[in-house]
């Protein structure tokens, strides 16, 4: 139980374009999705918290304007990157807090690898 | 100094092996505590939670010391499966969580 679905699992994309990821909680609500950014052999940076029905919180250093979040129902958010450039190559992955874990661990979707040419 | 912060390794141990990683937060406030394994190319997989009176899973112990601010993950009896990479995360108040950049586990036959 507890599956967050993500994908596309990986896209290429020219530069300048936009690229969107959906992230979607099977068998339960999220109300909150979480969004995390990994460099190779980095730690996950979180970017940013997107609550449904209400506006995403930013972490410090994220351009909001660049990485639009929506979180349009209980199971479903998504992060568009928009205007793409090879830096923001990386890998990309979501996470709810899983109702069936003790002390609130979290579920991840399989991650999306973004690679921009 | 960063909130999380884990020895990257690597470690390289024969199979069979007892081996220990640390993490330390800097959150004296910090709630919940994890270990995530996260395989190469992979998203991670919650491992186990941390408790202040310490768990056990079959090979694997965790353990939490509040007042030094770390916790430690002990995998004992190790298998080449064991080869990935560990991340600790400490949840700091409501859902928001940090993530240790993770220590790296290989093991060998």
């Amino acid at each position: 139980g507890a599956v967050v679905s993500q994908h596309p699992s990986w896209v290429i994309c020219k530069s300048g374009t936009s690229v969107k990821i959906e992230c979607r909680s099977l068998d339960f609500q999220a109300t909150t999705m979480f969004w995390y950014r990994q460099f190779p052999k980095q730690s996950l940076m979180l970017m940013a918290t997107s609550n449904e029905g209400s506006k995403a919180t930013y972490e410090q250093g994220v351009e909001k304007d660049k990485f639009l979040i929506n979180h349009a129902s209980l199971t479903l958010s998504t992060l568009t990157v928009t205007s793409a450039h090879p830096e923001d190559s990386s890998f990309y992955i979501c996470s709810a807090p899983n109702p069936q874990a003790a002390g609130y661990g979290y579920t991840f979707g399989s991650g999306t690898r973004l690679t921009v040419v | 100094r960063k909130e999380v912060e884990q020895d990257p390794g690597p470690f390289n141990v024969p199979e069979g092996a007892t081996v220990a990683f640390n993490c330390t937060y800097s959150n004296s406030a910090s709630q919940s505590f994890f270990w995530y394994r996260q395989d190469c190319r992979k998203e991670p997989k919650l491992l186990m939670s941390v408790y202040s009176s310490g768990n056990e899973d079959g090979r694997f112990t965790a353990q939490l010391n509040r007042a030094s601010q770390y916790i430690s993950l002990l995998i004992r009896d190790s298998k080449l499966s064991d080869s990935a990479t560990y991340l600790c995360a400490v949840n700091t108040g409501g859902f928001k969580t940090i993530f240790g950049a993770g220590t790296r586990l290989f093991v060998k036959a």
